[in-house]
């Protein structure tokens, strides 16, 4: 099976822009989970999607959006960038929320803001 | 609200020496726990989960950790490090009413000197 895709890899954006970021989960897959990493605030929980319903959110401004589709595709929104928002953003799959949570993470976007 | 904590975030070791990193929780329901290798420019990648049953649990490239709820502990460890464990390690915790949240620590990066 492939893995779980991240596009685009690399993103550079200037500040008061948005960005939208797209995951593809690995096939059969439902719940997609959305994290940022940044070097000081380490790995933080965003959102998670589960049939196209959101079922968790963390700690961020709501500048920050997702959604998922029918297809278990998600794509994830950051409005009115800020410079605190360079971050890698991985999402993760799971087959379902069931099952002993195991995640598959992609291998990230790179966000840069100037 | 549970908690990770990674003692140490830079573990240096001999190739062939001991590896030992230390991650301790706190949580107020028996939690999943789990230990993630990132290695640069890479997404996480699963290197073992406990979720229930035996408390000495067995992943990938040699890698086990033991859950010790009296100790709120699940220390990882390799018996011989190889030049190829260098990597960053996260230690996290899903709570099993959070779906597919993952708590994750600060992280520990393992330097393997020759």
């Amino acid at each position: 099976k492939a893995g779980v895709t991240q596009t685009p890899r690399y993103l550079i954006k200037t500040r008061g822009q948005q960005v939208t970021l797209s995951c593809s989960p690995i096939s059969g897959h439902r719940s997609v989970s959305w994290y940022q990493q940044t070097p000081g605030q380490g790995l933080q929980f965003l959102f998670e999607y589960f049939s196209e319903t959101q079922r968790n959110k963390g700690n961020f401004p709501g500048r920050f959006s997702g959604r998922q589709f029918s297809n278990s595709r998600s794509e994830m929104n950051v409005s009115t960038l800020e410079l605190g928002d360079s971050a890698l953003y991985l999402c993760a799959s799971s087959p379902d929320r069931a099952t002993p949570h195991e995640q598959y993470f992609g291998p990230g976007t790179r966000l840069t803001v100037t | 609200a549970q908690s990770v904590t990674q003692l140490g975030s830079h573990v240096s070791v001999s190739e062939g020496a001991l590896v030992l990193l230390r991650c301790n929780y706190s949580s107020s329901v028996p939690p999943y726990l789990f230990w993630y290798v990132q290695y640069p420019n890479q997404g996480l990648q699963l290197l073992l989960k406990y979720t229930t049953g035996a408390t000495l649990v067995k992943g990938i490239n040699g890698f086990e950790a033991e859950f010790k709820k009296s100790e709120t502990s699940f220390h990882l460890t390799k018996p011989s490090a190889h030049m190829s464990d260098a990597a960053e390690y996260f230690c996290a915790v899903i709570v099993n009413n959070a779906g597919n949240m993952l708590t994750f620590g600060g992280g520990t990066r393992l330097m393997v000197k020759p």
